[in-house]
């Protein structure tokens, strides 16, 4: 069976300052694993995916994530945060592609 | 050119009506799901079909009933509105490739049940 746990249902940051969202996971194979952003009113959009390539992955909007089998944890960072990044963030994992399980969010918001 | 559109938007009912939303997508997807997203963000996967065949149906209850005319459609039609079925509704496509497991989301529809 497969898990994913995101530390913090709510992380603020001043704009400017580092990004750094927890996931971690549980899988008995080697899992793909996603970060999607949802802003506020919209659909989720995919931000970035690990599928056992490298394992630091860039993704949109100057994200990137690394994926440490040793730690199962696969953290999403940005290096300066903007007000545009306020959004609801979800990691998500799967070892199949027709079943992703996702995390329980992390709201992130922007302190001017 | 929208990948995964979604009608209606928002949708307001009374309990005990039987209401339709239905989904498009135009990426060639083989697989198409339905999630319920509720109050406080929890995304849980209700449906998936492959190519016209329900592959996943994940304990929703028998009012849920969704149907698939083609790969590119994917609707869901709920009998009898509860209260509790008020939530964002989330359809969504993939190609299930290892080079592209990833899922694609529409816009949502949120439906309020008085």
């Amino acid at each position: 069976a497969q898990s994913v746990t995101q530390l913090g249902s709510h992380v603020s940051v001043s704009e400017g300052a580092l990004v750094l969202l927890r996931c971690n996971y549980s899988s008995s194979v080697p899992p793909y694993l996603f970060w999607y952003v949802q802003y506020p009113n919209q659909g989720l959009q995919l931000l970035l995916k690990y599928t056992s390539a490298a394992t630091l992955v860039k993704g949109i909007n100057g994200f990137e994530a690394e994926f440490k089998k040793s730690e199962t944890s696969f953290h999403l960072t940005k290096p300066s945060a903007h007000m545009s990044d306020a959004a609801e963030y979800f990691c998500a994992v799967t070892t199949q592609p027709s079943k992703i399980i996702f995390g329980s969010g992390t709201r992130l918001s922007i302190r001017p | 050119d929208t990948a995964v559109s979604q009608t209606p938007k928002y949708l307001v009912t009374q309990m005990g009506n039987d209401k339709s939303i239905k989904c498009e997508q135009n990426l060639g997807h083989d697989t198409m799901y339905w999630y319920k997203q509720d109050s406080k963000k929890f995304l849980k996967i209700m449906f998936s079909y492959n190519n016209k065949e329900l592959i996943i149906n994940e304990t929703v209850p028998n009012r849920f009933s969704p149907k698939s005319p083609d790969k590119a459609h994917l609707n869901l039609h709920i009998n009898s509105l509860e209260l509790g079925d008020s939530a964002v509704y989330f359809c969504a496509s993939s190609q299930d490739r290892d080079t592209q497991p990833e899922q694609f989301f529409g816009p949502g529809t949120r439906l309020t049940v008085l």
